[in-house]
């Protein structure tokens, strides 16, 4: 079965330091990875997407990296600030016959505090 | 603007009601989805759509109903048959060229 497991759960920081979220997925044949931010109550917004033949993106303070031997991706945040907290939501797509199809994390709620 | 739009924000529903979610997007989007979203989980594919007149059902399907008779349009209905309508409901569509999903900002449903 297709899976996307992302940890942890839950995580708070201090305001400027640094974090890394993970998540380990199991999908096949694998497309692309996409890291989201969700605040609460809206709408995911895209951070970043990776294919299979790249390794690291950045944008801004986040910077995700993929290995798709061992199927992992990581999402870094470097001196965080109160706006990053939300949840950030890891979607692993598919490619099938039917179209592109997507597998969702439960995704992990980082809090900042100050 | 581009974008999607959903619509309302917050619905309330008395049990054996039926309810429409309205979701528009003026993106020029082939594809449309309808997620659903109970606290703490990933998101759920209620129904997708890949192009006008024709859509597919998802994971959790049953007790909601959809139509895409327009490109920009696809609402989704939450009907009496769905036991436990209480959630937050996303939809999007996808921009196959660059192949990203783009999220409207969600609606909450809770019946009462």
């Amino acid at each position: 079965k297709n899976q996307v497991e992302q940890s942890p759960q839950s995580l708070i920081i201090l305001e400027g330091k640094n974090c890394t979220l993970q998540c380990n997925y199991t999908v096949s044949p694998f497309s692309n990875l996409r890291w989201y931010k969700q605040d609460t109550g809206r709408g995911p917004v895209s951070l970043t997407i990776m294919t299979f033949s790249e390794n690291t993106k950045s944008n801004g303070r986040y910077t995700a990296t993929l290995d798709a031997d061992t199927k992992q991706s990581s999402l870094h945040i470097t001196a965080s600030q109160l706006s990053d907290s939300a949840s950030y939501i890891c979607v692993v797509s598919l490619y099938n016959n039917a179209g592109n199809m997507l597998t969702f994390g439960g995704g992990t709620r980082l809090m900042v505090k100050p | 603007d581009g974008g999607i739009t959903q619509s309302p924000k917050y619905l309330f529903r008395k049990e054996g009601q039926n309810v429409t979610l309205s979701c528009e997007q003026n993106l020029n989007h082939d594809a449309m989805y309808w997620y659903r979203q109970d606290p703490g989980q990933g998101l759920r594919l209620i129904y997708y759509s890949q192009i006008v007149n024709d859509f597919q059902k998802g994971d959790i399907a049953e007790g909601y109903s959809v139509s895409r008779e327009k490109k920009e349009s696809f609402p989704l209905t939450v009907t009496s048959a769905q036991k436990n309508p209480t959630a937050f409901y996303l939809c999007a569509s996808r921009n196959g060229a660059e192949n990203t999903i783009y999220f409207g900002e969600g609606s909450w449903l809770t019946v009462v």
